[in-house]
């Protein structure tokens, strides 16, 4: 079976530019989670989705964060405009209520 | 405060030891806990995930419960170097379904 699969899984750009990163989620998972990970803040949540709806999206850090997920197998987190300090890596996991989270092979962002 | 914490180590262990990774919790409510592996520029693979008091065991892998102490630990037996990763503690939000995430022990298996 195909995991959670994230594009792109590297991404290059300038400072202001708007980026897009995508997630399809394991076929049947009704659960979505956004992640971004740095080596001093660690694993952070910054959204979750239950059946498509955002449920907590109070780890968004400002308003230059958005996520959508218009159906039950994509969803993307869009940073407009984007600083050199959303450098990271953005994991996107899914699972089924009470189970393990399965993760994405992430995407590296940096932001020159 | 932190509500999972972990000794982000390094912890260092000859080939062939028992590895001992601990992980505290503040929330009582938490009701699954979770083990994952982290290699460098890799995603989090999950390894165990333990729901009730006391042991569970999958081959070299032992995770311990003690909701009393408010404590998760993970014991690797008979060590390879290719355990070597960051080890993710993870606890469920009482509330929800999101995980609070401890920021990793790093074990490094010597040969």
């Amino acid at each position: 079976d195909a995991g959670v699969i994230q594009s792109p899984r590297h991404e290059v750009t300038e400072m202001g530019q708007e980026v897009t990163l995508r997630c399809k989620p394991i076929s049947g998972h009704d659960y979505l989670f956004w992640y971004r990970q740095t080596m001093m803040r660690g694993l952070e949540l910054l959204i979750y989705f239950n059946n498509n709806v955002p449920i907590d999206d109070s780890g968004m850090p400002e308003d230059r964060f958005s996520a959508k997920m218009p159906n039950a197998s994509f969803s993307t987190l869009k940073i407009q405009p984007s600083e050199p300090r959303d450098s990271a890596v953005y994991f996107c996991a899914s699972n089924l209520a009470g189970q393990p989270q399965h993760f994405g092979d992430g995407t590296r962002l940096s932001i020159l | 405060q932190k509500e999972v914490e972990q000794n982000s180590g390094p912890l260092s262990v000859p080939e062939g030891a028992i590895a001992s990774l601990n992980c505290t919790y503040s929330d009582r409510g938490s009701q699954s806990f979770f083990w994952y592996r982290q290699y460098s520029g890799k995603s989090p693979e999950l390894i165990m995930f333990i729901y009730s008091n006391g042991d569970k065991e999958d081959g070299r892998f032992t995770a311990q419960l003690n909701k009393a102490s408010q404590y998760v630990s993970l014991l690797i037996r008979d060590s390879q170097p290719s355990d070597s990763a960051t080890y993710l503690c993870a606890v469920n939000h009482p509330d929800n379904r999101k995980l609070i995430w401890g920021l990793g022990t790093s074990l490094a298996v010597n040969p």
